[in-house]
């Protein structure tokens, strides 16, 4: 069975301050996926990353950096610099699936973590 | 290009009534998915349309829900009779067809219809 767990339930900082969000998962596949999204107050959820179980490069977009380690599970979601419209809950999501096939696996998310920056 | 749209934002009934989401994909897309977030918890799998087949329905929680997807277009949620549990945000997401590599798995979500049940 799979598992995501976000055992950060709310965040506080101010602006500029960095931030990392935990996120460990648990699955029996060795091929899944690891997503975040960003929900804003608007509602709807946005497409942050997807990294694959076989590629543990870091990744870093911006402010945005994240940390994939398979040795502990995890997927970390680090904010550079944050800024007040980084206010929003975040999920932390896994998909199992095959490579070759494609996707079209439903994803099992965490409770999320929400982000409050304040000036 | 639009996004997912769902339909009503907002719907509040009275339990033992009926009520029916929508939801339209993005246009293209042969897979579709259905989720539910009760409050303060995970957003949970409900089921997954590949066109108008039900590929996967393992999270539906009691036959008091029905998905259809006529068409292999839109799809509808509907509960019947709605209880108290039923409250929460449900959310749709499309993603394309398994050999869209372009946009390999990912799932777009729309903005969720957020269900009162007094």
């Amino acid at each position: 069975a799979q598992k995501v767990t976000q055992a950060q339930t709310e965040i506080s900082v101010v602006e500029k301050e960095d931030v990392t969000l935990d996120c460990v998962y648990e699955t029996r596949d060795t091929t899944y996926y690891l997503f975040w999204y960003k929900q804003p107050p608007s509602g709807e959820l946005v497409f942050l990353i997807r990294r694959n179980s076989f590629d543990e490069q870091n990744e870093i977009s911006g402010r945005y950096s994240w940390n994939f380690q398979k040795s502990t599970s995890s997927f970390n979601f680090t904010i550079t610099a944050s800024q007040v419209v980084d206010s929003a809950v975040y999920f932390c999501a896994l998909s199992e699936g095959d490579i070759l096939t494609g996707g079209g696996n439903k994803l099992t998310f965490g409770t999320g973590t929400q982000l409050k920056v304040e000036l | 290009e639009a996004g997912v749209t769902q339909f009503p934002s907002h719907s509040v009934i009275e339990k033992g009534q009926t009520v029916t989401l929508r939801c339209d994909p993005i246009s293209g897309h042969d897979n579709l998915y259905w989720y539910r977030r009760v409050m303060g918890k995970e957003i949970k799998f409900l089921l997954h349309f590949v066109k108008e087949s039900k590929q996967d329905e393992s999270g539906m929680p009691n036959n008091r829900f029905l998905a259809e997807r006529t068409g292999g277009t839109y799809s509808t949620l509907k509960v019947q009779p709605a209880e108290l549990e039923d409250s929460g945000v449900y959310f749709c997401a499309s993603s394309q067809d398994r050999l869209g590599r372009r946009n390999f798995n990912e799932q777009f979500f729309g903005p969720g219809t957020r269900l009162t049940v007094l």
